[in-house]
């Protein structure tokens, strides 16, 4: 089975400096991999994912990750964070394929953005 | 991006009532649906899956008989938490998954706050 692991439960960066946020995962097949964030009391938006071809993928408002098969990673980086990124993120895998339907999501960051 | 609609946003109920969450598709159909629960600063624990006209799929550990999900047409699923008590309080989110070009994203809907007294 799949799993996943996001090391850092919060992450509190002052407002303009950049961010990394990190996702490992564990799979013995091929995997989609994906960042959602969540903002209080609402449910999860797609910030980005990755389905194959190029392994840096760029998302919304300035998030990009990248993906390296080799460490089992999917980090999440923004050069300049803003007071508005203050949200929690998960990290979530998909196995490869049909069929195939459930998403495992990682335990979730908090990042909180100081002024 | 698609939209998935949820309603209600927050609901309070007394001990022993049932509830009923509906999980909307609004510009795509959705094969496949999807319900969450989330408790306070966790993770998504996903409770079941469920195809457009078939009977839902339950996680391990998830009561059929308490939590009945119907997914009657491609753009409507609904979670009804039968009987409801104070610890069946917690966040529950849908998601859809949609045809192809959609295939391999799921999208969520903004949740809802269920809270029984």
């Amino acid at each position: 089975a799949q799993s996943v692991t996001q090391l850092d439960s919060q992450v509190p960066v002052f407002e303009e400096a950049p961010v990394e946020l990190r996702c490992n995962y564990s799979s013995s097949v091929s995997v989609y991999l994906f960042w959602y964030v969540q903002y209080p009391n609402q449910g999860l938006q797609l910030l980005l994912k990755y389905l194959s071809g190029s392994t840096l993928v760029k998302g919304i408002n300035g998030f990009e990750a990248e993906f390296n098969k080799s460490q089992t990673s999917f980090h999440l980086r923004k050069p300049s964070v803003h007071i508005s990124d203050t949200a929690e993120y998960f990290c979530a895998v998909r196995l490869y394929g049909f069929g195939n339907e459930k998403l495992t999501f990682g335990t979730g960051t908090r990042l909180t953005i100081i002024p | 991006g698609a939209v998935v609609s949820q309603h209600p946003s927050w609901v309070i109920c007394k001990s022993g009532t049932s509830v009923k969450i509906e999980c909307r598709s609004l510009d795509f159909q959705a094969t496949t649906m999807f319900w969450y629960r989330q408790f306070p600063k966790q993770s998504l624990m996903l409770m079941a899956t469920s195809n457009e006209g078939s009977k839902a799929t339950y996680e391990q550990g998830v009561e059929k008989d308490k939590f009945l999900i119907n997914h009657a047409s491609l753009t409507l699923s609904t979670l009804t938490v039968t009987s409801a008590h104070p610890e069946d309080s917690s966040f529950y989110i849908c998601s859809a998954r949609g045809a192809p070009g959609l295939q391999n994203i799921q999208y969520f809907g903004a949740g809802t706050r269920l809270s029984v007294l």
